[in-house]
């Protein structure tokens, strides 16, 4: 079964907002990745974020990992009509087993 | 840098012939390609994981004699969908790392397979 739950599934917001995306996990990881992926493409990478590691930023993204709650959230801000996509979590677990979560489709209004 | 190029991006075929889908890292050398299919509106599912000069590893459900993956450098694999049917019809997704399925994976483009 994948290793990664996201929520929402869906979400929809106005250009210039945040947007929020969760993602929920079962087992201990190395590192936990972001990708980026438009409709009908192949995915881009976002961040890494490794298990010791708590929170990461990359322009207008930001990373933050909690091992003991097994979630990770992506934060966009001041998001634009480009941002929409899909949005996947990966995990690596300890056992070095690589799952993709369930992604969560963004749009942004203009 | 780190482009990886697939071909074909589309391909239609009829049941029961066999499509040969290629991936290239096109900047830099990739120890470790991987084979993800996707279904519409779903997540990618890792198929096999293929190391340069060795036999792939594919993961659990995943028919080897029906995926034939082979890696011949550091720049290339090839995914062949054997005796293909309409089930196998999806979008196949590859990617490269400079090491392995942990780090940062470069995906390519992604080929669209419709068997008919």
């Amino acid at each position: 079964s994948q290793q990664g739950e996201e929520d929402p599934q869906a979400l929809s917001i106005q250009e210039g907002e945040n947007a929020t995306m969760n993602c929920s996990y079962k087992t201990s990881i190395n590192n936990l990745q972001w990708y980026r992926q438009n409709s009908g493409r192949g995915l881009v990478h976002l961040i890494l974020i490794r298990s010791n590691e708590r929170e990461k930023h990359s322009g207008r993204l930001r990373v933050t990992l909690d091992t003991s709650k097994k979630s990770s959230s992506l934060l966009i801000t001041a998001s634009r009509a480009a941002d929409t996509a899909s949005y996947f979590c990966a995990t690596t677990s300890v056992g070095n087993q690589f799952y993709f979560g369930t992604g969560t489709s963004l749009t942004v209004i203009p | 840098g780190a482009v990886v190029s697939q071909h074909p991006s589309r391909v239609i075929c009829k049941s029961g012939t066999s499509v040969k889908i290629e991936c290239r890292s096109l900047d830099f050398q990739a120890t470790t390609m991987f084979w993800y299919r996707q279904f519409p509106k779903q997540s990618l599912m890792l198929m096999a994981t293929s190391n340069e000069g060795s036999k792939a590893t594919y993961e659990q459900g995943v028919e080897k004699d029906k995926f034939l993956i082979n890696h011949a450098s550091l720049t290339l694999s090839t995914l062949t969908v054997t005796s293909a049917h309409p089930e196998d019809s999806s979008f196949y997704i590859c990617s490269a790392s400079t090491s392995g399925r942990g780090e940062t994976q470069y995906f390519g483009p992604g080929t669209r397979l419709l068997v008919l």
